[in-house]
């Protein structure tokens, strides 16, 4: 079955520091994956997708995120954080022929950012 | 992307009744789907909204606890039946939009239920 792991449940960085957020998935063919971001009190917006070819993947804010096929990760990374990041950060993957349907999360990494 | 609401925000909630969410999306689509998120949880999907049908239910999720109605390709409900305080969540309805060769879920804002 298809599964997601986020390894850290918690992550705190100062503000301007880097940032790397893990995800590795479970999954038995090419994955469809996803990063979503939910702030307090927010719906989920999504960050990035990659479905395929090149395996660096640009989103919105700043956020990139490398799909790599040998770790089975997709690890989502910011050069700079900014305080406004602070928030619940969800890897996904979807699991149909459709790409994007039916989504399985991981359980989420809450990231604080110290001024 | 795509615009979607949900009514209502949020909602304190008495065990024993029900409660009926209703989410609206800005165009057509084809996919929808109803998602629970329990405290300090991630999402785990509820059940796909099929438009002229009955919804698909995901294993764990039975009809009988959370009806759904979808009577057109923008518009569907999530009912919470006989709540319990086990029901207290965050619900959320996504849709499916299309883009070129790919296919992308947006959410909604979510429901946050309280029950007593």
């Amino acid at each position: 079955a298809q599964s997601v792991t986020q390894p850290d449940i918690h992550i705190t960085v100062s503000e301007g520091a880097s940032l790397e957020l893990r995800c590795n998935y479970s999954y038995g063919a090419t994955p469809y994956l996803f990063w979503y971001v939910q702030s307090p009190g927010q719906g989920l917006q999504l960050l990035l997708k990659y479905f395929s070819g090149d395996t660096l993947v640009q989103g919105i804010k700043g956020f990139e995120a490398e799909f790599k096929r040998s770790q089975s990760s997709f690890n989502l990374r910011k050069p700079s954080v900014h305080w406004s990041d602070a928030a619940e950060y969800f890897c996904a993957v979807g699991r149909a022929q459709g790409g994007s349907e039916k989504l399985v999360f991981g359980k989420g990494t809450k990231l604080t950012v110290n001024p | 992307s795509a615009v979607i609401s949900q009514k209502p925000s949020r909602d304190i909630c008495q065990r024993g009744t029900s409660l009926t969410i209703q989410c609206q999306v800005d165009s057509q689509v084809t996919m929808m789907f109803w998602y629970r998120q329990q405290p300090g949880q991630s999402l785990t999907l509820i059940a796909t909204a099929n438009q002229g049908s009955e919804a698909t239910y995901e294993s764990g999720f039975v009809i009988d606890k959370f009806p759904i109605s979808r009577p057109n390709l923008t518009f569907s409900t999530l009912t919470v039946s006989n709540m319990s305080p086990e029901d207290s969540s965050i619900y959320l309805c996504s849709v499916v939009r299309t883009s070129g060769f790919t296919d992308t879920q947006y959410f909604g804002p979510g429901t946050r239920l309280t029950v007593l």
